[in-house]
């Protein structure tokens, strides 16, 4: 079985640039978390979708972050336009119930120049 | 609101040997769910260890077993015979059973098992 896979693994934008990070989730997952990780600080909370709907975006920083998940499958995360601050490691994991085990994507490293 | 504090960046242990990590939160729940996840190197997380804070019992995973103390709010891991394999980072986390389901990580704890 496939895990939760994310896309890109690496992506280097200058700041004032858009990026859109996807995420598939583990097939049947119906719960779907951003994180975000700035290096040495806590793993930070950023939304949760159960199916397409958003249960919890209460850390989602500020209206340049948008997150959508097309009929309760993959999710995408924009930064529109990036700024430096958001540089960091953004984590995507999916649950089939919770709480229960989180399981991780690999992660998508971002770097805002 | 809930926070998890993970007090130790770094940390290493001789391999074979045993070394505990530290955890503590801040909650007013009752019933809730604490979990080790790691993640090595250039790899993603996985989860080590989960405890219920309804069951007394310690939560054990072979060489990984876990000393919660609620009273304390105190969720320390301990790895027992350390293998060159759990070099990793180590996160704690905090999750209610009610209301929103949000997971709450601590910074994390990276441990360098020496051979």
């Amino acid at each position: 079985e496939a895990g939760v896979t994310q896309f890109p693994s690496h992506s280097v934008i200058e700041k004032g640039q858009t990026v859109t990070l996807r995420c598939d989730p583990i097939s049947g997952h119906d719960n779907l978390y951003w994180y975000r990780r700035v290096m040495g600080k806590e793993i930070k909370f950023l939304l949760h979708f159960v199916k397409e709907s958003k249960q919890d975006e209460s850390g989602m920083p500020n209206n340049r972050f948008l997150a959508e998940r097309t009929g309760g499958t993959y999710s995408t995360l924009k930064v529109q336009p990036a700024e430096l601050e958001d540089s960091g490691v953004y984590f995507c994991a999916s649950s089939q119930a919770v709480p229960g085990e989180l399981f991780f994507g690999e992660g998508s490293r971002l770097t805002v120049l | 609101a809930q926070t998890v504090t993970q007090s130790q960046p770094e940390m290493s242990v001789q391999e074979a040997e045993t070394v505990t990590l530290s955890c503590t939160y801040d909650t007013s729940e009752s019933n809730y769910y604490l979990f080790w996840y790691k993640q090595p190197p250039s790899r993603q997380m996985i989860l080590v260890i989960r405890q219920e804070a309804y069951k007394q019992q310690n939560a054990t995973e072979n060489r990984f077993s876990v000393n919660f103390q609620k009273a304390a709010k105190s969720f320390s891991l301990k790895i027992s015979d350390s293998q060159l394999g759990d070099t990793a980072m180590y996160f704690c986390a905090f999750i209610q059973d009610s209301g929103t389901y949000k997971y709450i990580f601590g910074t994390g704890t990276r441990l360098k098992v020496l051979a």
